[in-house]
């Protein structure tokens, strides 16, 4: 089975500017979930999705959103960008939450 | 609250000899825990994985981990490191939601591991 792919890859983005980066799980997994990782921060929690619903939030500002589709990809987006949102947001996916996660390779985002 | 501890920023050992990342945990209920690696510019790959069962757990590229609950521990082991080892771990334990259903996975910081020839 093909992995978790993420696009795009790099992102360089404008403080003020919004960004959509987009996930598609492994076939058959329906549970998405969104980490930011940063130096300084670490891996944090976005949320989760599962059947199109959210079903997880982390402690990130409502700039932060995202969705899932009927075919499980999923897509998050980051509304008046700012220098901190500088990161590398991972995606993973898991046949559900009982399983481990599978990792894409993620979209580093840079906002200038 | 629930909270993953990895106490070694850096972990050294020279090529062929046992090594150890130790990781330690909180919280509610019973723990699901997880072993991932991730090399640079990569995304996280996962190693193994303790859910219920032996205390003693095999995962891939020879590792395993040994799960303490009196010490809620939960520490990656190789009996003989390899140089193409050395790479950035991270211990994480899964969160239940109040359904007992999540996605939520709480991360240590992270341990980089470097191995000497």
């Amino acid at each position: 089975k093909a992995g978790v792919t993420q696009t795009p890859r790099y992102l360089i983005k404008t403080r003020g500017q919004q960004v959509t980066l987009s996930c598609s799980p492994i076939s058959g997994h329906r549970s998405v979930s969104w980490y930011q990782q940063t130096p300084g921060q670490g891996l944090q929690f976005l949320f989760e999705y599962f059947s199109e619903t959210q079903r997880n939030k982390g402690n990130f500002p409502g700039r932060f959103s995202g969705r899932q589709f009927s075919n499980s990809r999923s897509e998050m987006n980051v509304s008046t960008l700012e220098l901190g949102d500088s990161a590398l947001y991972l995606c993973a996916s898991s046949p559900d939450s009982y399983y481990e996660q599978y990792f894409g390779p993620g979209t580093r985002l840079t906002v200038t | 609250a629930q909270s993953v501890a990895q106490p070694e920023d850096q972990v050294n050992v020279a090529e062929g000899n046992p090594l150890t990342v130790k990781c330690t945990y909180s919280v509610s209920g019973n723990p699901y825990l997880f072993w991932y690696v991730q090399y640079p510019n990569r995304g996280l790959q996962f190693l193994l994985k303790y859910i219920t069962g032996d205390n003693l757990v095999k995962g891939s590229y020879g590792f395993e981990a040994e799960f303490n609950k009196s010490q809620t521990s939960f520490h990656l082991k190789k009996p003989s490191a390899l140089v193409s080892d050395s790479a950035l771990y991270f211990c994480a334990v899964r969160v239940p939601g109040a359904s007992g259903n999540t996605g939520k996975l709480i991360f240590g910081q992270g341990t980089t591991l470097q191995v000497k020839p």
